[in-house]
């Protein structure tokens, strides 16, 4: 089955910076790379996918990239503010099925 | 529109007693999930159903854990009974078919706030 590795575990950046966290995983057939945000004691919210048609996607100050061919994705925030800090995950799904999730990246925004 | 509704959002139990979560998924989402969430980790698939089918148990213990959606729409699941291990934030989330099928098959799927379980 699907598995999906993400890393860093945790990332600390300055206020300001830029943020990256990458994803890889290991079913060919998955086609569907969706990133959710996580606040402390919050739903799970959906804040970009990417399709495996496309090698890129932005949206506003976050951007998702997608390699197929060395099955890894990321994520990228620019300009980072104190409301960026939560848990990021990274998920793959093949089409119309099951969501498998990384284990998650602690974002802190330093002051 | 509503979103995804679960009851309780916090529950605490002793080992062994039974426990049951409840999830209301959005109006017109036919397909359900439930998860776990162990602290520091990601969601895990429990179950899947398709309407009142179960598509995908395979992840679900079921000496010990059970769920139903007897008309469709929402859902219990249930633990009994329930052990230290069990401690975690269950979650449900909800999908559309109908809306994967305009979109190609992908699955954007919205969750519930989740509940919180504390077995002592």
């Amino acid at each position: 089955g699907e598995n999906v590795e993400q890393h860093p575990s945790t990332l600390s950046v300055q206020e300001g910076d830029s943020a990256v966290i990458k994803c890889t995983y290991s079913d060919s057939a998955s086609n569907y790379f969706p990133w959710y945000k996580q606040e402390l004691g919050k739903r799970p919210q959906l804040i970009i996918d990417i399709r495996s048609n496309v090698g890129e996607k932005k949206d506003q100050r976050i951007a998702v990239t997608l390699n197929k061919t060395a099955k890894h994705f990321s994520l990228h925030i620019t300009e980072t503010q104190p409301e960026d800090s939560a848990v990021y995950f990274c998920a793959a799904s093949k089409r119309d099925d099951k969501i498998i999730f990384g284990k998650g990246t602690r974002l802190h925004i330093l002051p | 529109e509503a979103g995804v509704v679960q009851s309780p959002r916090y529950k605490i139990i002793e080992k062994k007693q039974p426990v049951a979560f409840w999830c209301n998924p959005i109006s017109g989402h036919n397909t359900l999930y439930w998860y776990r969430q162990n602290l520091g980790q990601g969601p895990e698939l429990l179950i899947r159903y398709e309407n009142e089918e179960a598509v995908d148990d395979s992840q679900l213990p079921k000496d010990r854990f059970s769920a139903e959606r007897l008309k469709g729409v929402d859902s219990t699941l249930k633990i009994q009974p329930a052990e230290l291990g069990d401690s975690a934030v269950y979650l449900c989330a909800s999908s559309s078919s109908t809306q994967r099928g305009l979109a190609g098959g992908y699955n954007e799927q919205f969750f519930g706030p989740g509940t919180r379980l504390t077995v002592l």
